[in-house]
């Protein structure tokens, strides 16, 4: 079965700390692989979008990697903001499909 | 990118009835995706919906309950039939861009009672 797995489920650090939030799919074949952030009660905004031919992506602050042989990417989030408080959540699109199938999402919370 | 707007935003509805969910597109697409988020939950691909055709369900999730509508390349709507309390959910529409990159609407926030 294709499944994402997001670990840890919840993390509180302090600001300004560089963290890292992992993503896990069972299945190494993929098409991309995409972050996403959800505010409380809000819909989903796209973060970075990894395809299957590349390692890593960056936007200012994050950093996506990818590494399709073990099945993990990770998003690196460098000197945290409290601004940056939310449930970031990975979705992956599993080769021969063409669906997202969404982790369980980490909620992150930056402490002022 | 594509810019994507739901209606109702947030509704309280009692149980039995019935409730339709609208998603307007800025730009013509072909597939168009429902999504239900439960509380604390992440969130699950309820149907696939394509103009022109009938929708595909995910396991678990039946037409009767669901019905959806594709008049156009811009726009769907979702039905939630007959609803219980467990029906209490975010409900979202999303849109694959280039084959690539996925949007999202803001979310139709659902309270049975």
């Amino acid at each position: 079965k294709q499944e994402v797995t997001q670990i840890p489920a919840a993390l509180s650090v302090p600001e300004g700390e560089n963290l890292v939030l992992n993503c896990s799919f069972t299945d190494s074949a993929i098409y991309n692989l995409q972050w996403f952030r959800q505010d409380p009660g809000k819909g989903l905004t796209s973060l970075l979008l990894i395809q299957s031919s590349q390692r890593e992506q960056t936007s200012g602050r994050l950093n996506a990697s990818l590494d399709k042989s073990s099945g993990r990417s990770t998003l690196y989030i460098a000197a945290s903001q409290p601004g940056d408080s939310a449930t970031y959540l990975c979705a992956v699109i599993f080769a021969g499909t063409y669906k997202y199938i969404f982790g369980t999402g980490t909620r992150l919370k930056v402490l002022a | 990118s594509a810019v994507i707007s739901q209606k109702p935003s947030r509704d309280i509805c009692q149980r039995g009835t019935s409730l339709t969910i609208q998603c307007q597109v800025d730009s013509q697409v072909t597939m168009m995706f429902w999504y239900r988020q439960q509380p604390g939950q992440s969130l699950t691909l309820i149907a696939t919906a394509n103009q022109g055709s009938e929708a595909t369900y995910e396991s678990g999730f039946v037409i009767d309950k669901f019905p959806i509508s594709r008049p156009n390349l811009t726009f769907s709507t979702l039905t939630v039939s007959n609803m219980s309390p467990e029906d209490s959910s975010i409900y979202l529409c999303s849109v694959n861009w280039d084959q690539e990159t996925q949007y999202f609407g803001p979310g139709t926030r659902l309270l049975v009672l």
